[in-house]
């Protein structure tokens, strides 16, 4: 069984339109996130949610709009799509406990915008 | 200013030997996580294994282990008896945050090994 998932894996669009990714994890946790991970691999965190509340919101493009419908789905919808967001976009899940609690990280939908 | 820096852009080991892959971290906050994680050629981010900041022991999962120095602020993961799909980018990675939520990992450059036959 799939614990978090991502659709879709690929995703190749024109500059300025708008494009989805969804996530879905059946983990039971209470808390998921989006990460990016640029061309170098360096992954960064974008956006956290916990129980469907907006918690982490890194500095990005507003843009960028994360929608939580209930706590197992975690979706991105991207406006205007730019030559820069071209990436890996994981989503992942985890309690939100802290401690030693672990990140779960989805397959990854790689985004390129032509 | 860095956090979580890896020095290895790219390792290389031989089949069955061991091989160390460097970490170091920077926080102030006296409690913490760290974690590494493995990402092969497909692309998917595997958890692999996790210290906490109050761990007594070092972290050990089946090949793999943690070094865990914290006076120095190092967590360097060991993996023995390397096999050809151990070849990947390994992520070191530090928790920031106490939960609900706000806990965000902060990763490292990463390091390419490649396990030669």
């Amino acid at each position: 069984d799939t614990a978090v998932s991502q659709t879709p894996k690929y995703l190749v669009t024109q500059m300025g339109n708008d494009k989805s990714i969804k996530c879905e994890q059946n983990l039971g946790h209470d808390t998921m996130y989006w990460y990016k991970q640029d061309s170098k691999k360096f992954l960064k965190i974008m956006f956290s949610y916990n129980n469907k509340e907006l918690i982490i919101n890194e500095t990005v493009p507003n843009r960028f709009s994360p929608k939580s419908p209930d706590k197992a789905h975690l979706n991105l919808h991207i406006n205007s799509l730019e030559l820069g967001d071209s990436a890996v976009y994981f989503c992942a899940s985890s309690r939100g406990l802290g401690g030693t609690d672990t990140q779960y990280f989805g397959p990854g939908t790689r985004l390129t915008v032509l | 200013a860095q956090k979580i820096t890896q020095t290895q852009p790219g390792m290389f080991v031989q089949e069955k030997e061991a091989v160390t892959l460097d970490c170091t971290y920077d926080t102030s906050d006296p409690s913490y996580g760290l974690f590494w994680y493995k990402q092969p050629s497909s692309g998917e981010m595997i958890f692999l294994i996790y210290q906490g900041s109050y761990d007594q022991q070092n972290a050990t999962e089946g090949r793999y282990s943690l070094n865990f120095q914290k006076a120095r602020k190092s967590a360097n993961l060991v993996i023995s008896a390397s096999q050809l799909g151990d070849s990947a980018m390994y992520f070191c990675a530090m928790r920031e945050g106490r939960g609900g939520g706000s806990e965000k990992l902060v990763f490292g450059k990463g390091t390419k090994l490649t396990v030669n036959p």
